[in-house]
């Protein structure tokens, strides 16, 4: 199946700080990706959806303005965590379809702590 | 919304066929099942997909009721290194909504 990976795998950054994490579709391109954010012993939470080219759309309740994405180019999308706070800590994928199957392929996620 | 409803937690014993359950009688004609599966602390894993006929890859089978408001995954012989959360999702659109899931442990 299409690969899609995402860097990095995990990072530790004091409150207040601001972390990027970026998705790539390795051998396909994607103008649609998606990200999700998982908490311990929870399900994954579609959180956005990232379109080439123009703005990400947000599920309800996600602040657009605390996690910026931007999808520059095809295979690329950056979720951005501002001011990241302790409650921020999570475990962060995002996924990609392989058109025309539609099918997604995920990430292999990026684990997030804020200290 | 997730749409579907699975079992909480499933064992299997190693070398035996796993049958992992979902509901969805709310699907719409044009909406596919798919399930994915995730290893603790690693990504979802897609598995296979359906709309209404039986699906069968090198990984899993996939019964899928008449009425489609059910469905069942099928490991035929299920080896330690299925143990995971399985996902069973119905897609309309784009987007994908997670359930709760169904956590199999397969038993040596």
């Amino acid at each position: 199946g299409a690969v899609v990976s995402q860097h990095p795998s995990w990072v530790i950054c004091k409150s207040g700080t601001s972390v990027k994490i970026e998705c790539r579709s390795l051998d396909f391109q994607a103008t649609t990706m998606f990200w999700y954010r998982q908490f311990p012993k929870q399900s994954l939470m579609l959180m956005a959806t990232s379109n080439e080219g123009s703005k990400a759309t947000y599920e309800q309740g996600v602040e657009k303005d605390k996690f910026l994405i931007n999808h520059a180019s095809l295979t690329l999308s950056t979720l951005t965590v501002t001011s990241a706070h302790p409650e921020d800590s999570s475990f962060y994928i995002c996924s990609a379809p392989d058109y025309p199957q539609e099918t997604q392929y995920f990430g292999p996620g990026t684990r997030l702590l804020v200290l | 919304d997730a749409k579907t409803t699975q079992p909480t937690s499933m064992d299997c014993a190693e070398g035996r066929a796993a049958n992992l359950p979902c509901n969805h009688s709310t699907i719409s004609g044009n909406e596919y099942v798919y399930w994915y599966r995730q290893i603790h602390s690693q990504g979802p894993q897609y598995i296979i997909h359906g709309l209404k006929n039986n699906e069968t890859n090198e990984m899993a089978s996939l019964i899928i009721t008449e009425d489609r408001k059910s469905s069942t995954l099928i490991l035929p012989h299920a080896t330690l290194r299925d143990t995971a959360v399985y996902y069973c999702i119905v897609r309309g659109g784009n987007q994908f909504y997670f359930g709760t899931g169904t956590s199999l442990t397969v038993i040596p």
